[in-house]
């Protein structure tokens, strides 16, 4: 499977603050993905980021706040901005591998944890 | 929409106990079904999946079903380890994964 590293791997921010999160995959993808894990709770898709296109982005999350880069097929990052103590969260990117639709399979980075004060 | 419910928990049991994770699904067509599995300050990994209906998903003495007569894809170990001491989430979808609450395990010695 694709070994994927994030930076940083933790984070302690203020608020108001921005803070930038880089993926990196040792395999060209076509796709990569940014969810996100509240204290206690399962992961929520952010977005899908396209190489050379708009990232797309789920419901309740938008591009202000989630600004997404995916300058080539094997990085992408994600930037938390204007953070307030609710983006006190884990953030994981993910890329598929194995075909697509039913064939496709998610492997996730190691995550960064924010935590915001 | 697609949606992934599983037992809540947290589940504790002694070490080399019998574990059911139940979990169950509803989905527009038939999408794969997957167990991941967080350990303690670590990301997801993948334990196992399955494509279609019918099909065993295996990895590490544990065992998942897909069944889509009952919408189920239950985790199953017949002899669990302090190590398997985790969170475990359901998931289905492809690309764009759908998670269930997670359910967090612990084993003791």
């Amino acid at each position: 499977s694709a070994v994927i590293s994030q930076k940083p791997s933790r984070d302690i921010c203020q608020r108001g603050t921005s803070l930038t999160i880089q993926c990196q995959v040792d395999s060209q993808v076509t796709m990569m993905f940014w969810y996100r894990q509240q204290p206690g709770q399962s992961l929520t898709l952010i977005a899908t980021a396209n190489q050379g296109s708009e990232a797309t982005y789920e419901s309740g999350f938008v591009i202000d706040k989630f600004p997404i880069s995916r300058p080539n097929l094997t990085f992408s990052t994600l930037t938390v901005s204007n953070m307030s103590p609710e983006d006190s969260s884990i953030y994981l990117c993910s890329v598929g591998e194995g075909g697509t639709g039913r064939g496709e399979t998610q492997y996730f980075g190691p995550g960064t944890r924010l935590l915001v004060l | 929409g697609d949606s992934v419910t599983q037992m809540e928990g947290p589940v504790t049991l002694s070490e080399e106990a019998f574990l059911t994770i139940n979990c169950t699904y509803t989905a527009t067509g038939y999408p794969s079904l997957f167990w991941y599995v967080q350990y303690p300050g670590e990301g997801l990994q993948l334990l196992l999946k399955a494509t279609k209906a019918d099909d065993k998903g295996s990895n590490k003495g544990f065992e998942a079903t897909y069944r889509k007569e009952t919408t189920s894809f239950h985790l199953e170990k017949g002899s669990v380890q302090v190590s398997d001491s985790a969170v475990y989430f359901c998931a289905l979808g492809a690309q764009k994964l759908v998670f269930g609450q997670g359910t967090r395990l612990t084993i003791n010695p």
